[in-house]
């Protein structure tokens, strides 16, 4: 089993829809995780992290589920600039490198 | 700040060759990392380093290798290029609390590299 599980999509949606992505994480150690962004052909970078509580930046939430041991980010009113590959990525405590997915990608049509 | 910076952005490869992806960040950060990415595909991480005269192997270091004998530099050498080694190379950085990884990679913008 997959340490972080992702569907990878793609996930077609129009400009101003609202779109969901999920990931599940499989060690229980897990302690923090992180939301990042990857556009076509370039480096990742980090969009988000992820409390406990949740948090909003903007369009983006991001919600964790310890119990269940998964994450989630929602986009609102999507924009073209939204097209790209999300990656969840999870901190394991004792571990000295993150674990990544292999991520989502969203294509936002006009 | 420069920030990770990678040289060369491009290069292609007989097979046999060698070659050294050069990895330097201007951030003081002790964590330092190279990852592959193949079209198409997650980060596979190939070695990385938690300060400097310190390495370990990733999930995928065979056909390569790496030093850390300063913070700043983190070089990767592929020895025998091999066609299976054609990629996207990024090298990427992080800082630590309290002796803790904290989450936040900063990336290079990346080596592609081909071998033929």
């Amino acid at each position: 089993r997959k340490e972080v599980e992702q569907d990878p999509g793609p996930f077609n949606v129009p400009e101003g829809a609202t779109v969901a992505f999920n990931c599940t994480y499989s060690n229980s150690a897990s302690q923090s995780f992180f939301w990042y962004r990857q556009d076509c052909r370039k480096e990742p970078k980090l969009l988000m992290s992820v409390y406990s509580s949740g948090n909003e930046d903007g369009r983006f939430t991001a919600q964790l589920n310890r119990a269940s041991q998964y994450i989630s980010l929602l986009i609102r009113d999507s924009k073209l600039s939204d097209s790209a590959t999300y990656l969840c990525v999870v901190n394991i405590q004792g571990y000295s490198t993150l674990t990544f997915g292999k991520g989502t990608m969203l294509l936002v049509s006009p | 700040n420069a920030g990770v910076t990678q040289t060369p952005k491009f290069r292609i490869l007989k097979i046999g060759q060698s070659m050294t992806l050069q990895c330097t960040q201007d951030m003081n950060h002790n964590y330092m990392y190279w990852y592959r990415q193949d079209p198409g595909m997650g980060l596979k991480l190939i070695y990385y380093s938690v300060g400097a005269g310190i390495t370990d192997k990733g999930e995928v270091p065979n056909g390569y290798n790496v030093s850390r004998s300063t913070t700043e530099d983190f070089p990767l050498r592929l020895e025998l290029a091999a066609p299976s080694q054609t990629s996207v190379y990024f090298c990427a950085s992080s800082y630590s609390s309290e002796g803790a990884l904290t989450g936040e990679l900063f990336f290079g913008e990346g080596s592609r590299l081909t071998v033929l």
